[in-house]
């Protein structure tokens, strides 16, 4: 039974596509977390939801916009697909805001844009 | 500010002892280190948090100097299934935000 799930595993598309990555967990956690890694790894932290609520959003461009359903969801939307937004994209869940807790990862959804 | 950790890769053979250094050029509340194996998703392995504790997972441990703003992980008796990507992640007092670092690529060999 999979803690933090997330669909689909693996996107190509084209630029100036617009595509979403949905988002689950089943851990009764109350933050998750949209993830970033590139090419090179570098795992950078995109959005932070606690309850539904935003709580962190970082210096990303606004084609990338978060949806909060309830507190087990956390889904990604991206308009107007670019070259550079190729990467895993990883969802992540902790019991508590902050970082006092363990971060639950999902599988990662690797996208391409050609 | 992205810490930054060294070495950037190692190769081991079984057996062997590793060292994997987090240096933050700001004050930290807490450190934590993850596992990434090729194609998966990170993994926790500890949290050290303000106050000089040091922490051990089997033969996994790590130590946090909070003058020194670094941490490094342990890894004793290298064994085939310690090879991935380290990251630590570190937060900034009160900013709720974790931050990895650069990352490091251990191989271990037979």
């Amino acid at each position: 039974d999979t803690a933090v799930s997330q669909t689909p595993k693996y996107l190509v598309t084209q630029m100036g596509n617009d595509k979403s990555i949905k988002c689950e967990q089943n851990l009764g956690h109350d933050t998750m977390y949209w993830y970033k890694q590139d090419s090179k790894k570098f795992l950078k932290i995109m959005f932070s939801y606690n309850n539904k609520e935003l709580i962190i959003n970082e210096t990303v461009p606004n084609r990338f916009s978060p949806k909060s359903p309830d507190k087990a969801h956390l889904n990604l939307h991206i308009n107007s697909l670019e070259l550079g937004d190729s990467a895993v994209y990883f969802c992540a869940s902790s019991q508590v805001l902050g970082v006092a807790g363990e971060l639950f990862f999902g599988e990662g959804s690797r996208l391409t844009v050609l | 500010q992205q810490p930054v950790q060294s070495p950037q890769a190692v190769i081991l053979r079984e057996g062997e002892d590793a060292v994997i250094n987090c240096s933050s050029s700001k004050a930290l509340y807490s450190v934590h280190w993850y596992r990434q194996k090729h194609g998966e998703a990170p993994v926790f392995l500890m949290i050290l948090l303000k106050g000089g504790e040091q922490k051990g997972h089997d033969k996994i441990s790590a130590s946090f100097n909070e003058k020194k703003q670094q941490s490094s992980l342990y890894l004793t008796a290298s064994q085939l299934s310690y090879s991935g990507t380290y990251f630590c992640g570190t937060e900034i007092d009160g900013n709720e935000k974790l931050t990895f670092g650069t990352g490091t690529r251990l191989t271990i060999i037979p």
